[in-house]
């Protein structure tokens, strides 16, 4: 069973960058292809972008290029999200997300409880 | 992108009624859907995968169908439990998108 446990809410100024985190249990980060998923209050789900099981890179959602990147720590089995030139639209909840272990599949069966970030001047 | 259109937005039934909720894609996606149920305050849950297949753990009152570009969700016998929001998600494509989310509430 992948459990997923995020870091805690933040609140960023415009212009801001916040970096969330998530900490794998249950297998280790390279047995996963970890994805992020936010969801802006009282809105639906907006996929952000995730790790290509074809050649191991990470795909981003076009409407965040160039201003969020995904990392992961595979010592510590920990990924990572940055946003970057933040702006109020960007408050929402993040949530990292991952397919069944070994799965190449992209729909997510684990998810973490998520982390909320609230940009506010 | 592929746009995935739900439909309705919003149901109203009671416990024990028989529902379907629409998903449909703007275009083919062959059965690369899934489903999942979101309950407030609470991270979404998947329901259906490979657009039929039931999730480990997932009461069989859920079965999913259809194939191509138009897909539905049924619950056979809803329960207090079901009363949530519903998303259908495509995956056909590396670039993941969701529909707008049908809530279920209570007639």
């Amino acid at each position: 069973q992948v459990h997923l446990v995020q870091s805690g809410a933040e609140v960023k100024k415009p212009g801001a960058s916040v970096r969330v985190s998530c900490k794998v249990s249950g297998y280790s980060l390279a047995e996963l292809f970890m994805h992020w998923v936010r969801q802006a209050p009282g809105k639906g789900l907006e996929w952000m972008g995730g790790s290509n099981p074809d050649d191991g890179e990470t795909i981003y959602a076009q409407k965040f290029q160039g201003r969020v990147t995904m990392t992961e720590d595979t010592s510590t089995d920990t990924a990572f999200m940055e946003l970057s030139s933040l702006r109020s639209e960007d408050t929402a909840i993040y949530y990292c997300v991952t397919p069944p272990a070994y799965s190449s599949s992209h729909y997510f069966e684990s998810w973490g409880r998520g982390t909320l970030v609230t940009v506010s001047s | 992108d592929i746009q995935m259109t739900q439909s309705p937005s919003t149901l109203s039934a009671s416990v024990g009624d028989r529902v379907t909720i629409t998903c449909r894609a703007s275009e083919n996606i062959s059965n690369w859907l899934a489903w999942y149920q979101q309950k407030p305050g609470k991270a979404p849950k998947v329901l259906i995968y490979k657009a039929s297949s039931l999730e480990g753990g997932v009461p069989s009152r859920f079965s999913g169908g259809g194939s191509g570009a138009e897909f539905t969700l049924t619950i056979s016998s809803l329960q207090p439990d079901d009363f949530a929001t519903y998303y259908c998600q495509q995956y056909n494509r590396y670039s993941i998108t969701f529909g707008q989310g049908t809530r279920l509430e209570i007639k």
